[in-house]
């Protein structure tokens, strides 16, 4: 079974400060890893994801990820907030089955991201 | 935009009552989904389908039943709705991942 830990329901930043979104998984088998991002009144779109190779994943709008196997850990990052970063954040994971795993994905309970001024 | 269209966007209904929510897309994409969302839960998998007339459960499939008689539309019906089926329902596409969501359909049953 697999599982997703999102640290922190509610996360305030100011503009300009960096953002560090925590997320911890539990899987059997090599995970699939994703992050995404849900504005007001809207759908999930995708940020990024790890599927296997290079342990840093980049992202849109300056997102970045890391799969830290020692740790269990996909933690999101931004060097620098900007406003329109104001959104919740959902972790999600599935397991790494030959290559599919049809889209069975676990979520977090997702994050809320609030910048300040 | 991913071309996902949901409809209707909002729907209140009764208890017991059968409804059903539609998923368009026209990206052509193998892989749909049904998801609800609910506060302090995330995302929780309904129905997939990985193919015309290919789908399968998800972990929360009980008093829910899909339908994919063609590539682009993928339909979910409530039979006999409950309070508890109350939620936002989200549609997604992928090649193997939920890549694309809808924007949702807000559904309130009384």
């Amino acid at each position: 079974a697999q599982s997703v830990t999102q640290l922190g329901s509610h996360v305030s930043v100011s503009e300009g400060a960096l953002v560090l979104l925590r997320c911890n998984y539990s899987s059997s088998v090599p995970p699939y890893l994703f992050w995404y991002v849900q504005y007001p009144n809207q759908g999930l779109q995708l940020l990024l994801k790890y599927t296997t190779g290079a342990t840093l994943v980049k992202g849109i709008n300056g997102f970045e990820a890391e799969f830290k196997k020692s740790e269990t850990s996909f933690h999101l990052t931004k060097p620098s907030a900007h406003m329109s970063d104001a959104a919740e954040y959902f972790c999600a994971v599935s397991e790494n089955a030959g290559g599919t795993s049809y889209g069975k994905l676990t979520f977090g309970q997702g994050t809320i991201l609030t910048v300040h001024p | 935009d991913a071309g996902i269209t949901q409809s209707p966007r909002h729907k209140v209904t009764e208890t017991g009552t059968p409804v059903t929510l539609r998923c368009h897309q026209t990206e052509n994409h193998r892989y749909m989904y049904w998801y609800r969302q609910d506060p302090g839960h995330g995302l929780r998998l309904i129905h997939y389908s990985y193919g015309v007339k290919d789908t399968d459960k998800g972990e929360v499939s009980d008093g829910y039943s899909v339908s994919r008689s063609k590539t682009e539309d993928f339909l979910l019906t409530l039979e006999s709705a409950t309070s508890s089926q109350t939620s936002v329902y989200f549609c997604a596409t992928g090649l193997g991942s939920p890549l694309h969501f809808g924007n949702g359909t807000r559904l309130t049953v009384t």
